[in-house]
């Protein structure tokens, strides 16, 4: 499969530990992005790699969100301290230019 | 105010039933608009771009069309399987890379 993969599929944590994500884009795509979407909205934009610099952030990423592309291929997005309201899919993806992004299946992520 | 709106929120039809979304933006400076399908607990999945007003794009059963502040998918003689929610997205120049999303429309195809 050469699609955008992403690692776990689901994720259920305890209200205030730590969790972190990883995305494998296609690999020829040196664009990657990371979306968030909650229940019967469309996805949402917190933050875009072009190769391993980070050209953009959304002001929905809090401080205690980070995200990583430290050679320019995979990525890793963790939460820090997760509350409730962080529950949401996660989802990256990739392009080779500005303009189609094609997404990954996402991380379904469950605070209690 | 929603930057991308899209209409209608759900939308039943029954099998072989023509029928159309839309989506609807106020920003300014389009760098693109595009249309996605997403079927429950996936991630979305990429149709069509369009770039200019008076533009079409078709693929199967859908056909995308642009005017200047709004876009609409036409589904001709639908299938169950075309069931899914269907999303609307837009590149903006002041907004870089990121795309706008509205929230989408739930189709729903009877046989």
């Amino acid at each position: 499969d050469t699609g955008v993969s992403q690692d776990p599929r689901h994720k259920i944590t305890k209200r205030g530990q730590n969790v972190t994500f990883r995305c494998d884009p296609i690999s020829e795509h040196n664009r990657l992005y990371w979306y968030r979407q909650t229940l019967g909205q469309g996805p949402e934009f917190l933050t875009y790699f072009q190769n391993e610099a980070q050209l953009e952030k959304s002001r929905l990423l809090s401080d205690r969100f980070s995200a990583e592309r430290p050679k320019g291929s995979f990525s890793t997005l963790e939460i820090q301290r997760t509350e409730q309201g962080d529950s949401a899919m996660y989802l990256c993806a990739s392009s080779p230019q500005p303009n189609e992004q094609f997404f990954g299946p996402g991380t379904r992520l469950t605070v209690l | 105010e929603d930057q991308v709106t899209q209409s209608p929120e759900a939308l039943r039809l029954q099998e072989g039933e023509s029928s159309s979304l839309n989506c609807s933006y106020t920003v300014s400076g389009l760098r693109g608009l595009f249309w996605y399908r997403q079927d429950p607990g996936k991630g979305p999945e990429f149709l069509f771009t369009l770039y200019s007003a008076g533009e079409e794009k078709e693929k199967e059963r859908l056909k995308a069309t642009l005017t200047k502040k709004e876009s609409f998918l036409h589904i001709t003689a639908p299938k169950p399987e075309d069931s899914a929610t269907y999303l609307c997205a837009v590149r903006f120049r002041e907004y870089g890379n990121k795309l706008v999303f509205g929230a989408g429309t739930i189709l729903r195809v009877k046989s």
